[in-house]
This record gives structure tokens, C-alpha cells and sequence, in this order.
């Protein structure tokens, strides 16, 4: 299947700064991309969608100057979490589809995020 | 938000048992996607079952869709210890295949 990476797999910040997550598709070319936030043994909660050449789309309750999100190529979207703090440590997913293939989505290994 | 909902919220089985979950959702959908979850890990796609689809094979996965019901269901057959993991059903409901994942089903395959 298809493959997408994400960068870095674990990071660890002081509150107040800001962290960049990298989310590739390898293989393929993905017009959207998505991403997810998951809470310990809790399910995945999308925060938005990521098209490339637009701007995101953010599900509501997320706020967009906090969690910045640019797609800048077909095969590259990145989210910023701006300012940390605490309570944006998480397990941060992101997603893409083929849109040449079916509407099967495969999601990159995650990035853990701890914020002291 | 979530739209799924799934049972059990947990299953503790045997190697070798039949392991069944179920997943419901509320709107219509273009497809119904199911992924497996290691602990710490990222989705693993599993299945993707059409909305003008009943029924899908992959190995020792069946999946199910019962459209007029709006639930889909998963069946692990000869379950084995390394299918230990968290099951999530997922639904495709809009043009740019957002999904949106039920609550998952922790399974786990005693030896």
C-alpha cells in the first residue's frame, strides 16, 4: 500500500514554542491531506483538512492561528503548533489518499508531542 | 466529531477464537474504512468496504455493510496473539473523504 511518513516521530518542547510536524506522502500525490489529534486510549479526532495550494479547513473547535497547517506540494503538509502549552500534548496523525487510486486513506506513524 | 460507534469497547479472546466487532454511524456514507491500531502506533488500513457493497474478504478479515441499518461489522478469524490491537471503524460521508472514527474496539488475543 501506499506509504506516508511523518517527521519527527517524538518531541519533547518547553511551553511557548513552537513545533513543526512534516507529513509526506512517498509514493504518491495527495491533493488532501488530513490531520488527526488522539488522546491516550481515545479515539482519533480530526482537526482538519489539509488541501494543496488552499487553505486548510478546520473542524470546529480547532482553533486555525494555533495549529497552522500548510500544504505547499502535492506530496508535503506540514502543522505548526504554535506557543505550547501542556495541553497540546498529544498523538499527532496525519493522513492521505490517493485520489487516482480509491478513497482509501493511510495514515503516517504519528508524531508524539510533549510539552513541559 | 465522531459518528461511529462501536461494540465492544473491548474484547479478551483466545488464539484461534473468532473475534466479531461491530460499528454504527448516523449519516450516509461513500464508504465505511476499518484500521487496526497498535499501541503507540500509527492506523494500519485494513479494509475498505463501498456503500453499494454487503460484504468484503481480505485474509482472515470479513467485513460486512448493512447500508439500511447504517452498521458495518468486522470479523478476525483464527485469531492470533499479534492481532492484539485497537480495531477502528471509520466513514467516509463527504466529497473530499473526511472520516470520521468510531470510538474503537480494544481487542486482545491470549496465547
Amino acid at each position: 500500500g501506499a506509504v506516508v511518513s511523518q517527521h519527527p516521530s517524538r518531541v519533547i518542547c518547553k511551553s511557548g514554542t513552537s513545533v513543526k510536524i512534516e507529513c509526506r506522502s512517498l509514493d504518491f500525490q495527495a491533493t488532501t491531506m488530513f490531520w488527526y489529534r488522539q488522546f491516550p486510549k481515545q479515539s482519533l479526532m480530526l482537526m482538519a483538512t489539509s488541501n494543496e495550494g488552499s487553505k486548510a479547513t478546520y473542524e470546529q473547535g480547532v482553533e486555525k492561528d494555533k495549529f497552522l497547517i500548510n500544504h505547499a506540494s502535492l506530496t508535503l503538509s506540514t502543522l505548526t503548533v504554535t506557543s505550547a502549552h501542556p495541553e497540546d500534548s498529544s498523538f499527532y496523525i496525519c493522513s492521505a489518499s490517493d485520489q487516482l487510486s480509491d478513497r482509501t486513506q493511510y495514515f503516517g506513524p504519528g508524531t508524539r508531542l510533549l510539552v513541559l | 466529531s465522531q459518528q461511529g460507534e462501536e461494540d465492544p469497547q473491548a474484547l479478551s479472546i483466545q488464539e484461534g477464537e473468532n473475534a466479531t466487532m461491530n460499528c454504527s454511524y448516523k449519516t450516509s456514507i461513500n464508504n465505511l474504512q476499518w484500521y487496526r491500531q497498535n499501541s503507540g502506533r500509527g492506523l494500519v488500513h485494513l479494509i475498505l468496504i463501498r456503500s453499494n457493497e454487503r460484504e468484503k474478504h481480505s485474509g482472515r478479515l470479513r467485513v460486512t455493510l448493512d447500508t439500511s441499518k447504517k452498521s458495518s461489522s468486522l470479523l478476525i478469524t483464527a485469531s492470533r496473539a499479534a492481532d492484539t490491537a485497537s480495531y477502528f471503524c471509520a466513514t467516509d460521508t463527504d466529497s473530499w473523504g473526511k472520516l470520521q472514527f468510531g470510538a474503537g474496539t480494544q481487542v486482545v488475543v491470549t496465547p
